[in-house]
């Protein structure tokens, strides 16, 4: 089945303490994305990969890490997390050559930074 | 600045009757436009996109959306609402010279009553 998987899927940790949340998919997409959803704000998008080793940062990246060393993977580090980081967090993938193309998502990430 | 809005945060609508959520644009040149679906705990959903061609574009689930070039709109409309319609909707857009990032309005949550 084709899909992209997220791990953990709920975490609640304390300020400081570094943490990362994979994402993985099996559709040999090529771009890679992670977004933070917040009510009231819609999507906003942390940072994405157009291929291996390929990244580059979307709109709210401060605070966030991300790294691209396999296609298939693309995680997402918490250096230190803070409260203002506590979100809904979704990476989504696609195929990169027609910007027709539809991303798929992950079911998500809720995190919890106390 | 580009960008999506959803005027509706929420939109209540009685099962069996037709049910539209608004979502207009401000991007430059001819954008691709979207609509995706978040079920309670679950990621987003592909509906249906507009490329080029008919105004009118059909996706899953009977939902439909209707492209106005003049309105710079795209409201996603179902001719008979189902209770298991009731989600959060999200618009996005893509401008064609951009580097496949999306832009996103911040969510329409539609609630179908018995």
């Amino acid at each position: 089945e084709a899909q992209v998987t997220q791990n953990p899927r709920y975490l609640i940790t304390v300020t400081g303490k570094k943490l990362t949340v994979t994402c993985s998919q099996n559709m040999n997409h090529e771009y890679m994305s992670w977004y933070r959803q917040d009510p009231g704000l819609g999507l906003r998008q942390i940072y994405y990969s157009m291929n291996v080793e390929v990244t580059d940062k979307g709109d709210v990246p401060e605070g966030y890490k991300v790294s691209r060393k396999e296609k298939r993977n693309f995680p997402l580090i918490l250096e230190s997390p803070s409260p203002n980081q506590t979100s809904l967090y979704f990476c989504a993938s696609s195929l990169v050559g027609r910007r027709t193309d539809t991303q798929y998502f992950g079911p998500g990430t809720r995190l919890t930074v106390l | 600045a580009q960008s999506v809005a959803q005027p509706e945060d929420q939109v209540n609508v009685a099962e069996g009757n037709p049910l539209t959520v608004k979502c207009t644009y401000s991007v430059s040149g001819n954008p691709y436009l979207f609509w995706y679906v978040q079920y309670p705990n679950r990621g987003l959903q592909f509906l249906l996109k507009y490329i080029t061609g008919d105004n009118l574009v059909k996706g899953s689930y009977g939902f439909e959306a209707e492209f106005n070039k003049s309105q710079t709109s795209f409201h996603l409309k179902k001719p008979s609402a189902l209770v298991s319609d009731s989600a959060l909707y999200f618009c996005a857009v893509r401008a064609p010279d951009s580097n496949y990032q999306l832009i996103w309005g911040a969510g329409t949550k539609l609630i179908i009553k018995p």
